[in-house]
């Protein structure tokens, strides 16, 4: 069964980078037919998708957010990662990572439990 | 990218059917059958329960559907149960090659 679990500092200051980790076990990232991506929630709100990004170097990201953000793989610890530069108070939210079946499929069938950054001094 | 449009709120009894709407444009639900729909309780991850507008992933109830219509894509559930009371979510793919999330709609099982 896959399974994905979110890590990282819970806390972040204003102005600085926001660096998460999604550690996938039960399946290969490296696997051809999927995009791992990257979705969050701020607290009370609704979804907003951040990036999705394939092994082969692919990747597809939320304009509003794409001067900001890096997505990568790393295959030899089978994870994935987002950094976030910048940050504010508006990026405090419930990170999810989840995976999304392939360059046609626009859809997330698995997703990890999430992990809450907040953006404070 | 502007998000799509969903009702905030929607409500039922046990047994009825009730169906959540999802407004888009001609850049993303009306020429794309890239609409899927998740599932939220308080506290936890989504869940897919509709992918490319009508599929099921395996393990949900049929109870649940998805349909298209124009700009408009609709969820339906039917034989409301309690657990189904939840946030629900509709995405859809953007000629922009991007993905748009509706704002949610809470359903309440009265």
């Amino acid at each position: 069964q896959l399974r994905l679990q979110e890590s990282g500092p819970g806390l972040v200051k204003p102005s600085e980078t926001l660096s998460l980790t999604c550690a996938v076990t039960g399946g290969s990232i490296r696997t051809s037919h999927y995009f791992w991506a990257w979705i969050r929630q701020p607290p009370g709100k609704g979804l907003e998708w951040i990036a999705s990004l394939h092994h082969s170097t692919t990747s597809h990201h939320n304009p509003s957010l794409k001067s900001r953000v890096t997505i990568s793989l790393d295959t030899s610890k089978n994870q994935v990662s987002l950094k976030l530069t910048s940050v504010t108070a508006a990026d405090t939210a419930v990170y999810f990572c989840a995976r999304q079946p392939g360059e046609g499929g626009w859809f997330f069938d698995y997703w990890g439990q999430g992990t809450l950054v907040t953006v404070s001094s | 990218q502007s998000a799509l449009t969903q009702p905030p709120s929607v409500s039922g009894s046990p047994g009825q059917s009730v169906t959540i709407s999802c407004t888009g444009t001609s850049s993303d639900i009306g020429i794309y059958d890239r609409v899927s729909w998740y599932q939220q309780p308080p506290g936890t991850a989504p869940k897919l329960i509709i992918y490319e507008v009508t599929n099921r992933p395996s393990g949900v109830p049929r109870r649940f559907s998805g349909s298209k219509s124009g700009n408009t894509a609709s969820l339906t559930i039917s034989g409301l149960q309690t657990e189904d009371e939840a946030y629900y979510y509709c995405t859809s793919f953007t000629s922009s090659i991007t993905l748009v999330f509706g704002g949610g709609t809470k359903l309440t099982v009265l």
